[in-house]
């Protein structure tokens, strides 16, 4: 079945390191993926949709400037956590959902989560 | 824009009995999905059930089934014959069916399963 593959799923950095979570679509071509961010006994959050080929759209609430995504190709979204500092600990996930193999109503997939821990 | 509510932040059931989770949501949409979705403290999102919103007949897997009710927008979660391995974080969601639309979740229902 369809999955989704994010890498890494642990990350801990000093203050002002910038970060680079990657996920991919391992057997279908995603032209939209999805960020979440979860904080501690919390639900996702969306952070912004990710489209290919063209600028992400950013919750509202969420900064643009820090969360850096890029969607360059049809099986790899990025997001880059700059200058990371405490507050950007959280648990991000991504998802996507596979529009032809899956069918309309499949459910996203979801990547294994990244938990990043900025000391 | 939809909302979903989970009223029950923490639910705990003994092994072998039946429990409910409850989930309403709240959308202005005629055609849209619902989903249950359970995470283990691995935290990876398992999917445990779906209903697409035109079909009447309430969505079943092995333990786990739904009472869907459109009118009054409410969607629960029926576990069966629980067991150890149920506890989890437990999420309700919605996705609307027309574009390639994000997940809206609830707050989340921590269900602990006793022996």
């Amino acid at each position: 079945g369809a999955v989704v593959s994010q890498h890494p799923s642990r990350v801990i950095c000093k203050s002002g390191t910038s970060v680079k979570i990657e996920c991919r679509s391992l057997d279908f071509q995603a032209t939209t993926m999805f960020w979440y961010r979860q904080f501690p006994k919390k639900s996702l959050m969306l952070m912004a949709t990710s489209n290919e080929g063209s600028k992400a759209t950013y919750e509202q609430g969420v900064e643009k400037d820090k969360f850096l995504i890029n969607h360059a190709s049809l099986t790899l979204s990025t997001l880059t956590v700059t200058s990371a500092h405490p507050e950007d600990s959280s648990f991000y996930i991504c998802s996507a959902r596979d529009p032809v193999g899956g069918g309309h109503n499949q459910p996203q997939h979801f990547g294994d989560g990244t938990r990043l821990s900025i000391l | 824009a939809q909302t979903v509510t989970q009223s029950q932040p923490e639910m705990s059931v003994q092994e072998a009995e039946t429990v409910t989770l409850s989930c309403t949501y709240d959308t202005s949409e005629s055609n849209y999905y619902l989903f249950w979705y359970k995470q283990p403290p691995s935290r990876q999102m398992i999917l445990v059930i779906r209903q697409e919103a035109y079909k009447q007949q309430n969505a079943t897997e092995n333990r786990f089934s739904v009472n869907f009710q459109k009118a009054a927008k409410s969607f629960s979660l029926k576990i069966s014959d629980s067991q150890l391995g149920d506890t989890a974080m437990y999420f309700c969601a919605f996705m609307k069916t027309s574009g390639n639309t994000p997940l809206v979740f609830g707050k989340g229902t921590r269900l602990s399963v006793i022996a």
